[in-house]
């Protein structure tokens, strides 16, 4: 089983749709939650942190659940240029290791 | 002013050969990373260097060696190339890899081995 898990994609919905993104993590000693967005042939780029009180950006909202060790993230009016993968990262507590998912594919489509 | 910086964009070469990646970083994190990324997208994390010291060395084969001649500067240098090292090598950084936050990547090397 992979240490960091994500919905398999693409999910592909219309312009103005509300879609969530869900990702599991196996190690309890994960402390700090990350989204990142990575756009066809470009870097990844931090989209925004993941606190456990949950967090919002604009139309993006973040939520974690250490109970149950998911995280995820809702997107709320879908543009057409919300389109690209989301990479659900997530870090060891006192460690150095950063492990990143696979992934979720996102197709806005007008 | 590009904060982490890789060159080159593009590597074309054939297999056995010897090259290297270069990456700099202007905004005075403390820590590295190289990571590569297959042709599934999956990133995976290849060394880190924390204040020119070696932190984080994973699975790789050692024809992959990293250089940090500084903290703003980590170089990964590959021998003998074989077709599978064929993917996109990310170079990023960090404010401080023990305290939550997030990475800053560069654009990325495309390495194509024939």
């Amino acid at each position: 089983r992979k240490e960091v898990e994500q919905d398999p994609g693409p999910f592909n919905v219309p312009e103005g749709a509300t879609v969530a993104f869900n990702c599991t993590y196996s190690n309890s000693a994960s402390q700090s939650f990350f989204w990142y967005r990575q756009d066809c042939r470009k870097e990844p780029k931090l989209l925004m942190s993941v606190y456990s009180s949950g967090n919002e950006d604009g139309r993006f909202t973040a939520q974690l659940n250490r109970a149950s060790q998911y995280i995820s993230l809702l997107i709320r009016d879908s543009k057409l240029s919300d389109s690209a993968t989301y990479l659900c990262v997530v870090k060891r507590t006192g460690g150095f290791k950063t492990i990143f998912g696979a992934g979720t594919r996102l197709f806005v489509k007008a | 002013d590009t904060a982490v910086s890789q060159t080159p964009k593009y590597l074309v070469t054939q297999m056995g050969n010897d090259k290297s990646i270069k990456c700099e970083q202007n905004l005075g994190h403390d820590t590295m990373y190289w990571y590569k990324q297959d042709s599934k997208k999956f990133l995976k994390i290849m060394f880190s260097y924390n204040n020119k010291e070696l932190i984080i060395n994973e699975t790789v084969p050692n024809r992959f060696s990293p250089k940090s001649p500084d903290k703003a500067h980590l170089n990964l240098h590959i021998n003998s190339l074989e077709l599978g090292d064929s993917a996109v090598y990310f170079c990023a950084s960090s404010q401080d890899n023990r305290i939550g936050g997030g990475y800053t990547f560069g654009s990325g090397t495309r390495l194509t081995v024939v």
